[in-house]
């Protein structure tokens, strides 16, 4: 199957700063990408849909200027967790399909503010 | 509002025994079903899809099935396993194109050897 991969697989940073998560598809061409988040013992909640070469599409509840997502090419997306807060912590992943067929995932990112 | 219900949300069970996970969705006419096996800290793992025109799909252990027309799908695995503890995630996708999966919440199954 299609690989996506996502990194860091871990990431500890300051209550204050901003982390950057990246999502590839290795293997093919994702003009569309996901971002989902998930709390302990919860299940993924999608963030947003991520467009290549346009504004991301945020879920209702999600704040776009806190969550910055870019798209810049076809096999890339990024998640930014700006001013991160250690209520930020959590389990962040990211999925893109080749047009509604069979959904990959990345390995997702496990962030902890401190 | 299109959801995705698992029950039971945990299930305990003895190494040997045949198992189901039940999963049921709102609004039928989905474009495909996916159950995904998540280890406690780690991503999601494949483990079947079924599409919306078909009624079951197996692999080694596991097979799924899926009846629409009632909104449901099970997950059975047999001769289970320690090995099989984990979460399993049953997630729709309603829309074929660019559209994202609507996930359940899970069945945390522990199996006892």
């Amino acid at each position: 199957g299609a690989v996506v991969s996502q990194h860091p697989s871990w990431v500890i940073c300051k209550s204050g700063t901003s982390v950057k998560i990246e999502c590839r598809s290795l293997d093919f061409q994702a003009t569309t990408m996901f971002w989902y988040r998930q709390f302990p013992k919860q299940s993924l909640m999608l963030m947003a849909t991520s467009n290549e070469g346009s504004k991301a599409t945020y879920e209702q509840g999600v704040e776009k200027d806190k969550f910055l997502i870019n798209h810049a090419s076809l096999t890339l997306s990024t998640l930014t967790v700006t001013s991160a807060h250690p209520e930020d912590s959590s389990f962040y992943i990211c999925s893109a399909s080749q047009g509604g067929a069979e959904a990959f995932f990345g390995q997702g990112t496990r962030l902890t503010v401190v | 509002k299109q959801e995705v219900t698992q029950i039971p949300a945990a299930l305990s069970v003895p190494e040997g025994e045949n198992l189901v996970l039940n999963c049921s969705f709102t609004d039928s006419a989905i474009y495909n079903l996916q159950w995904f096996r998540q280890d406690p800290g780690k991503g999601l793992t494949s483990l079947l899809l079924i599409q919306s025109s078909q009624r079951e799909q197996t692999s080694g252990r596991l097979n799924a099935s899926l009846d629409k027309s009632s909104g449901r799908s099970t997950l059975y695995i047999a001769a289970s396993q320690p090995g099989d503890s984990a979460t399993y995630l049953c997630a729709v996708l309603w829309n074929s194109g660019n559209t994202p999966l609507v996930f359940g919440k899970g069945t945390r199954l522990s199996v006892i050897a």
